[in-house]
């Protein structure tokens, strides 16, 4: 059970978008539509920020979408904004009952 | 509002065991809950999930040293993570499911292995 793979750092300027890709395997990711999506800013706990590949709670801004193709879900922040710089973690329901997390992603706001 | 806070040591000894409780205010006990950890300047790993009927589900690389049990009673979750090493240190979150996502999270409590 590895770890899904995110890149270390994505980063941009306000205002533009940016897309973290988080690949895994067709065991977990490419499995069912259950990647779900995580921001976590320094010494906080994490915050869900998309569930269910492309859906978002009612608390969180519609600049945040998700999407997934095969064993790769992304995660794409548009308008960046300052308040967006945190890490980015997805996860993945499995099919052996349990939960991945993806390596995270460092989004640094330009 | 519900919320949840994680409760227990903050240092334990190499070779003991691990042993939080996870209080849920504000909401019953009747769901899945997980425990997530997070070593000092490392990513998420989910430890395991238990629902409210008492059923487990573990990682299979940790399986052999955790235990989760609840108790509703007293609207709460606990962890033991038995034979404890440096690299079990770590913050312990625990979590409530949405679905298949982790929908509301504690604030965390760092532990520390350590003599």
């Amino acid at each position: 059970q590895s770890a899904l793979t995110q890149p270390a750092s994505v980063s941009g300027s306000p205002g533009q978008a940016i897309t973290i890709s988080c690949t895994g395997t067709s065991s977990d990711v490419g499995n069912d539509n259950d990647v779900s999506w995580y921001q976590q800013h320094p010494g906080k706990a994490p915050k869900l920020m998309i569930y269910a590949v492309s859906n978002r709670p009612s608390d969180v801004s519609n600049r945040f979408s998700g999407s997934k193709s095969g064993n790769t879900a992304s995660l794409t922040i548009s308008g960046l904004q300052a308040e967006d710089e945190a890490d980015y973690y997805c996860s993945s329901y499995t099919n052996s009952i349990s939960y991945v997390f993806g390596t995270g992603t460092k989004v640094t706001v330009l | 509002q519900v919320q949840l806070q994680e409760s227990g040591p903050g240092l334990v000894e190499p070779s003991g065991t691990l042993s939080l409780t996870c209080g849920v205010s504000g909401a019953s006990i009747s769901n899945y809950w997980s425990w997530v950890r997070q070593p000092p300047g490392e990513g998420l790993e989910w430890i395991g999930q238990i629902h409210h009927s008492g059923s487990t589900s573990y990682k299979p690389s940790l399986k052999s040293r955790v235990t989760m049990s609840v108790d509703k009673s007293k609207n709460h979750f606990s962890l033991n993570l038995s034979s404890v090493t440096a690299a079990d240190t770590a913050v312990y979150y625990c979590v409530r499911h949405g679905g298949r996502s982790f929908d509301l999270w504690g604030r965390g409590t760092l532990v520390t292995v350590s003599s």
